[in-house]
């Protein structure tokens, strides 16, 4: 299996702030990579697929980028709505993994 | 747009078998692969296993010996069994479509709660 790890775990940011997350795939997955919202309650979102394409209906705010092993979410400046768990997941094969998850709240 | 549902029992007793329904609306089940997964509270989320509209499977092999998935194509639904349940099963299981050349969940349904307990 393709094992995902993200980091941080967490972090504590404001509104307005620069937030990047990283996700490590423990071989190269190309760019079968993507990137996922959760809020508590809900299900996941998806935000980014293929490394870097944005999801429709997805603010710009967001951006994803990297190949092979290593991927990046940046979101650009933190909006309120925007606290919330956020999973990589690759897709290059059988079984699907995701990362740990990265939580991002208030500071 | 596609909406997703699942359905089945909130309350399974150990060593029996989870079986859930996720019904497709709003567009056809056919040309796409369907997921169950599941997130333990609190924790992240584990892909169970995947079904086509033509029945072909892949399962997680962690789970691959309890777990068999069918497809109902008239009724647009799509099942999960999972059998032999413990403690360890309760969880919240969601179903999802994946899509697109590069294979992504674009649409999921709300999930529902299952919980192992005698």
């Amino acid at each position: 299996d393709i094992q995902m790890t993200q980091s941080p775990s967490s972090l504590s940011a404001s509104v307005g702030d620069r937030v990047t997350i990283t996700c490590r795939a423990s071989q190269s997955i190309s760019s079968y990579l993507n990137w996922y919202q959760q809020k508590p309650g809900e299900a996941p979102k998806l935000l980014i697929y293929a490394a870097s394409s944005l999801q429709s209906g997805v603010p710009s705010r967001f951006s994803g980028s990297g190949s092979g092993t290593d991927f990046t979410l940046t979101i650009s400046s933190l909006q309120p709505e925007d606290f919330a768990t956020y999973y990589c997941q690759h897709s290059y094969s059988t079984p699907r993994t995701f990362g740990q998850g990265t939580k991002v709240d208030i500071k | 747009q596609v909406q997703l549902q699942e359905s089945g029992p909130g309350l399974v007793k150990p060593s029996e078998t989870l079986s859930l329904t996720c019904t497709v609306s709003g567009g056809s089940i056919t040309s796409y692969y369907w997921s169950w997964i599941r997130q333990p509270a609190g924790k992240g989320l584990e892909w169970i296993g995947r079904i086509y509209a033509s029945g072909s499977t892949n399962y997680n092999p962690s789970l691959k010996s309890r777990v068999t998935m069918s497809v109902d194509t008239s009724k647009n639904q799509f099942s999960l069994n999972l059998t032999s349940v413990t403690a360890a099963d309760t969880a919240v299981y969601y179903c999802a479509r994946e899509a697109g050349a590069s294979r992504y969940f674009d649409c999921w349904g709300q999930g529902t709660q299952v919980t192992v307990s005698s």
